[in-house]
């Protein structure tokens, strides 16, 4: 699978988008971009994932670069619930692992 | 949804005793199920995968005699730490793969054990 880089932390107000970044620039032609976050104490929770088009559904929105070499998850309108640690995993479709690599820790401010 | 969920949520034993974790698929047959731990302030860490009427595959590091995994049913795999001692104090997280057209994984609520 391919590596990817996430910021450590980041923060962001309530009510205001959230726009988590994620670069897998070693991202493999099969490998698909999928999220996860965990709130404290609880297990990963599945957000989205994506191959290379643009997808939404009621939680995000996945925005992969035409390149594929990185991909941004938006949060539209982030809740105090949304604070979290977000995981953006490449991974080929089928495949039986899932990597978690160290995350961003997302923190939305009242 | 799938669901899935874990037994108990949380749990003390003292050293030297086995405890055991169980992890059911509520609403589909999971073939896959996996096993995590993550200790405090880290990310997950993938223990081992249970393939159900198999034996378990474990990650490197990952003493197969220490962490007893059994998959014996298509909605039910279990962990049991052996022999427990404080370092293996952590949350224990399952999950399972179910096929909706592709595979996706459905994780549990995890399990925190102590060791005394």
């Amino acid at each position: 699978d391919a590596k990817t880089t996430q910021p450590p932390s980041m923060d962001c107000a309530e009510g205001r988008a959230a726009n988590l970044p994620c670069n897998h620039s070693t991202i493999s032609g099969n490998e698909y971009v999928y999220w996860y976050r965990q709130i404290h104490s609880q297990g990963p929770q599945y957000i989205i994932h994506g191959l290379k088009n643009n997808e939404t559904n009621e939680m995000a929105s996945l925005i992969i670069t035409e390149d594929r070499k990185s991909s941004t998850l938006i949060l539209p309108h982030a809740t105090l619930r949304d604070t979290a640690v977000y995981y953006c995993i490449a991974k080929i479709q089928g495949a039986q692992k899932l990597v978690f690599g160290q995350g961003t820790r997302l923190t939305i401010n009242p | 949804g799938a669901v899935v969920s874990q037994h108990p949520s949380w749990v003390i034993c003292k050293s030297g005793t086995s405890v055991k974790i169980e992890c059911r698929s509520l609403d589909f047959q999971a073939t896959t199920m996996f096993w995590y731990r993550q200790f405090p302030k880290q990310s997950l860490m993938l223990m081992a995968t249970s393939n159900e009427g198999s034996k378990a595959t474990y990650e490197q590091g990952v003493e197969k005699d220490k962490f007893l995994i059994n998959h014996a049913s298509l909605t039910l795999s279990t962990l049991t730490v052996t022999s427990a001692h404080p370092e293996d104090s952590s949350f224990y997280i399952c999950s399972a793969r179910e096929y909706r057209g592709t595979y996706e994984q459905y994780f549990g609520p995890g399990t925190r054990l102590t060791v005394t």
